[in-house]
């Protein structure tokens, strides 16, 4: 089974609002990457966080990591229409060479 | 832009047959990884390279195969297709122990279809 799960699978808003999304995985982990990928295209590094940090920004991007939850959030603030797209964590599992992706969160975001 | 480029970017094959898929690393990155995403599905890794031997395999049979050259590009193999390797292939790199960490850049990927 996958390592990382997304919830929601999809979320639609209107532009301007924020898009939290977030990631669940089991086992103990080094890092914790989120992508995003167009339709069809390959997928695009967003932000890694590593194991012993909290939270992390990057622009509009805000992620935490709760190890003890195992679960990361990824908040996106004041979504524009190019942000539609899926939305994946991956973790590595401790294997330092294998990444486990989720299905993904699917976001629209409507002008 | 990653830097990360594969070829082709479409194929069409039919079931049975042989489809070799190609990437080129990103300057300076030592490590190619290779996943396959089904059609609303997350990637899955099938294997990684470094420094041109294999350096973990995920839950694919044998007859998928791939080589890294001394250059880091790499090649993916895939024999006797079934309807099922219909995905997106997409390759990654990386250069483990540098400050990015683990961080991994993908490709755009192949489109393999099987038909």
């Amino acid at each position: 089974s996958q390592q990382g799960e997304e919830d929601p699978q999809a979320l639609s808003i209107q532009e301007g609002e924020n898009a939290t999304m977030n990631c669940s995985y089991k086992t103990s982990i080094n890092n914790l990457q989120w992508y995003r990928q167009n339709s069809g295209r390959g997928l695009v590094h967003l932000i890694l966080i590593r194991s012993n940090e909290r939270e992390k920004h990057s622009g509009r991007l805000r992620v935490t990591l709760d190890t003890s939850k195992k679960s990361s959030s990824l908040l996106i603030t004041a979504s524009r229409a190019a942000d539609t797209a899926s939305y994946f964590c991956a973790t590595d599992a401790n294997t330092g060479n294998q990444f486990y992706f989720g299905t993904g969160t699917s976001l629209t975001v409507i002008p | 832009e990653t830097g990360v480029t594969q070829s082709p970017t479409h194929l069409i094959k039919t079931r049975g047959q042989q489809v070799t898929l190609r990437c080129s690393s990103q300057s300076g990155h030592n490590t190619v990884s290779w996943y396959q995403q089904a059609l609303g599905q997350g990637p899955q890794f099938i294997f990684q390279y470094y420094r041109e031997e294999e350096n973990g395999r995920g839950n694919f049979p044998p007859r998928f195969s791939g080589l890294q050259f001394p250059n880091y590009s790499s090649e993916l193999n895939v024999n006797a297709l079934e309807l099922d390797d219909s995905a997106l292939y997409l390759c990654a790199s990386s250069s483990p122990g540098q400050d990015s960490g683990n961080t991994i850049y993908f490709g755009e990927g192949s489109w393999l279809t099987v038909v």
